[in-house]
């Protein structure tokens, strides 16, 4: 079975510029979830999808960061314009059942640098 | 917003010693799980706890969840080198987001 599919892995970009993540979640897998993991710390919950829907959005600073599932498969997360603050792994993680309960699978993140 | 606390943030042992995390929140959880995350890696599922008081084993690991569902543990019986990384609980409260909360982590530094 195919894993959580993110992209790309490693991102370098300058204070104010913009940047976009990609997810591909497990197949079958209705819930989706953005993460963020700043070094050291514990993943914080940034937006959950059921299906193409948007469950829980209230930690995402929407003045900069914005966030889609189209069709209710992949999903793409957009920082613009982007912060030192912002540096950070970036995690999408996928899961059959919502609700917080269900184990949640993980990709292999996306590791953001800001300058 | 609502957190759970876990501690300790670090432990060192010799490898064979045993080690604990804990896992604390002021409201009721509706479940707990347990992650682990080696170094460069993403976290891994390794339990989800529901019931009152629930114990779990995977082999030297055992899971607990708290009688009043506000706490849990993790607990590894003589540590071995491949049990390295950093070790999160995650929860979900009763009637709060639907997305888990982590917490910081414990991480496990073992020494040969």
């Amino acid at each position: 079975e195919a894993g959580v599919a993110q992209s790309p892995r490693y991102k370098i970009i300058e204070k104010r510029q913009s940047v976009a993540f990609w997810c591909n979640p497990i197949s079958g897998h209705a819930t989706l979830y953005w993460y963020q993991q700043i070094l050291g710390q514990g993943p914080k919950l940034l937006i959950q999808f059921q299906n193409n829907g948007v469950v829980d959005d209230s930690q995402l600073p929407k003045d900069r960061f914005s966030a889609e599932r189209l069709k209710g498969v992949d999903s793409t997360l957009k920082i613009q314009p982007a912060k030192l603050e912002d540096s950070a792994v970036y995690l999408c993680a996928s899961s059959f059942t919502g609700g917080g309960t269900g184990e949640l699978f993980f990709g292999e993140g996306s590791r953001l640098t800001v300058l | 917003g609502q957190q759970v606390m876990q501690i300790p943030q670090y432990q060192h042992v010799q490898e064979g010693e045993d080690f604990t995390t804990y896992c604390n929140s002021s409201t009721t959880l509706s479940n707990i799980q347990w992650y682990k995350q080696r170094p460069g890696g993403h976290p891994v599922f390794l339990i989800q706890l529901v019931k009152s008081g629930e114990v779990k084993k995977q082999k030297r690991l055992t899971f607990q969840f708290g009688e009043a569902k506000k706490n849990s543990s993790l607990h590894i019986t003589a540590t071995q080198t491949t049990d390295v990384g950093t070790y999160f609980c995650a929860a979900a409260f009763w009637g709060g987001a639907d997305g888990l909360t982590f917490g910081k982590g414990t991480h496990l530094i073992i020494q040969p």
